[in-house]
C-alpha cells in the first residue's frame, strides 16, 4: 500500500512567522497536488506539481516536488490567519483520470494574530 | 452555482436505519467519487465512476452501494447503519488531466452521524 506521510500533523504559530508541512512516500507519483481544506468545506486545490524538482510559488506559498518524485514540500512566508486549515497532499499513482489519488492525513495550521 | 453539491449536509439518524446521500456536478466532468473522511480528518476513497461505469471499489462494506444514473449524478445509498458509519462523505467530479495531472473538485460535505 502506498502512503502518503505527512508532517507535522498540528502546527500553531505567530502571526508573520514561516512554516514548512512536508509530505514524504517511499513510492514515486505521476504528480502530487496540495489542497486546503477549512471547516465545514470540501479541500480545494492549492496547487499541482508533476516535475521532479518543480518548484511553484502561490503568491506566499512555495510549492515543491522532490526530484525523484516521493516527496513534497509546502513552505508559507510571513503566515496570516487566512492561512488558517487544514493542509492535505495527495498523491496521483498516475494511469489516468481514474481517481487513483491517495491523500495524507493532513496538517492542521493554525495562526494566531 | 456550486460545482459539486451533495445533499444533506447534516444527517442524524439511528443505528439500522437505511439512509442516502445525493451529488450532482455540473462541470461537465466523466469521473465521479465519494470519499470519507473521519474525525481524524483522514480522506479515504470509497468508490469512483467513470462515464456511469464502476471503476474503484475499495474495502468498503457492502451495506455502501453507489448509483450512478447518469455522469452528472453520483448517490450513495447506507443500508444498515452502524455506528462506525459516522464520518464526513465528500463527493468529488474530475474532467480531463489538467497539466499532467488528476485534479478533484470537492463537494461541501455530508456529515453523517449515526446514533
Amino acid at each position: 500500500t502506498q502512503l502518503l506521510e505527512q508532517s507535522p500533523q498540528f502546527l500553531s504559530i505567530q502571526e508573520g512567522e514561516n512554516l514548512t508541512v512536508y509530505c514524504n512516500s517511499s513510492s514515486v507519483f505521476s504528480s502530487l497536488q496540495w489542497y486546503r481544506q477549512e471547516p465545514g468545506e470540501g479541500p480545494v486545490l492549492l496547487v499541482t506539481v508533476v516535475t521532479g524538482g518543480e518548484v511553484k510559488k502561490l503568491k506566499r506559498l512555495t510549492f515543491q516536488f522532490g526530484d525523484a518524485r516521493k516527496d513534497s514540500s509546502l513552505h508559507i512566508t510571513a503566515a496570516q490567519p487566512g492561512d488558517t486549515g487544514l493542509y492535505l497532499c495527495a498523491g496521483d499513482r498516475g494511469g489516468g483520470s481514474q481517481g487513483n489519488l491517495i491523500f495524507g492525513k493532513g496538517t492542521k495550521l493554525s495562526v494566531k494574530p | 452555482d456550486t460545482a459539486v453539491s451533495q445533499t444533506p449536509k447534516y444527517l442524524v439518524t439511528q443505528m439500522g436505519n437505511d439512509k442516502s446521500i445525493k451529488c450532482e456536478q455540473n462541470l461537465g466532468h466523466d469521473t465521479m467519487y465519494w470519499y470519507k473522511q473521519d474525525s481524524k480528518k483522514f480522506l479515504k476513497i470509497m468508490f469512483s465512476y467513470n462515464n456511469k461505469e464502476l471503476i474503484i471499489n475499495e474495502t468498503v462494506p457492502n451495506r455502501f452501494s453507489p448509483k450512478s444514473p447518469d455522469k452528472a449524478h453520483l448517490n450513495l445509498h447506507i443500508n444498515s447503519l452502524e455506528l462506525g458509519d459516522s464520518a464526513v462523505y465528500f463527493c468529488a467530479s474530475s474532467g480531463r488531466w489538467t497539466a499532467g495531472a488528476n485534479v478533484l473538485t470537492f463537494g461541501a460535505g455530508s456529515r453523517l452521524t449515526v446514533l
